[in-house]
């Protein structure tokens, strides 16, 4: 069965560094995603992307954020400058379609801030 | 934008009990409503899910219900089993857009 897949699966960083975590969506899912999930607490949406484009992005995704296509297969999320509230699990998501439809996550990469 | 508020955070059952999990959203064009049941360590995975146009959904022993009028829907798991311990998360999206609000999680502990 096709799957979303994240590396690494943990990242430890140490404060003000930057970051770029990596998925594979599968491969013929067109909308691709970003949601956070603080640990204990709900995942929440930071990003969405499609034909190479931003298509929606949330309030917590700000100038610190950056994702990219840089190839067919690959989806990343860069984040500069961590600080230590970004510590979280970062799951990527694909979908076929733009809604209504179901987004299917990845393993996730626990991200360490020191 | 759309709030979504789940509850109970906890509930424990023991194992043979039903268990039900409610959620209110806030905009009225939200109509996909998904679950998601997560292990721990784990990725979220859908269970189940439900548009706005389809009241009630049974996948075995796991339905949802839908009350648009008053916007809230609901997940109910009979015959628990200690397996289906987990965090179940519902979500609310407007299939014309592609973001998904989730809830905040209810931890479900079934006791053998």
């Amino acid at each position: 069965e096709p799957e979303v897949t994240q590396t690494p699966s943990h990242q430890v960083t140490q404060m003000g560094q930057e970051v770029i975590l990596r998925c594979v969506p599968i491969s013929n899912h067109l909308y691709f995603y970003w949601y956070r999930q603080i640990l204990g607490q709900k995942v929440e949406f930071l990003v969405s992307f499609y034909n190479n484009e931003i298509s929606e992005k949330s309030e917590i995704f700000d100038d610190q954020f950056s994702v990219e296509r840089p190839d067919g297969s690959n989806f990343t999320l860069k984040i500069r400058s961590t600080k230590l509230e970004d510590s979280a699990m970062y799951f990527c998501a694909s979908s076929e379609a733009r809604g209504g439809t179901e987004a299917f996550f990845g393993q996730g990469t626990r991200l360490t801030v020191v | 934008g759309e709030n979504v508020e789940q509850h109970p955070s906890t509930l424990s059952v023991q194992e043979g009990d039903s268990a039900v999990i409610k959620c209110t959203y806030s905009d009225s064009a939200s109509n996909y409503f998904p679950w998601y049941k997560q292990e721990l360590g784990k990725r979220p995975q859908l269970i189940i899910d439900i548009r706005s146009n389809v009241g009630e959904k049974k996948d075995q022993r796991i339905a949802v219900t839908l009350n648009k009028t008053a916007k809230h829907f609901s997940l109910h798991i009979t015959e628990t089993q200690p397996e289906d311990s987990a965090v179940y998360f519902c979500a609310a999206g407007d299939s014309g857009y592609s973001t998904l609000t989730f809830g905040k999680g209810t931890m479900l502990l079934v006791s053998p």
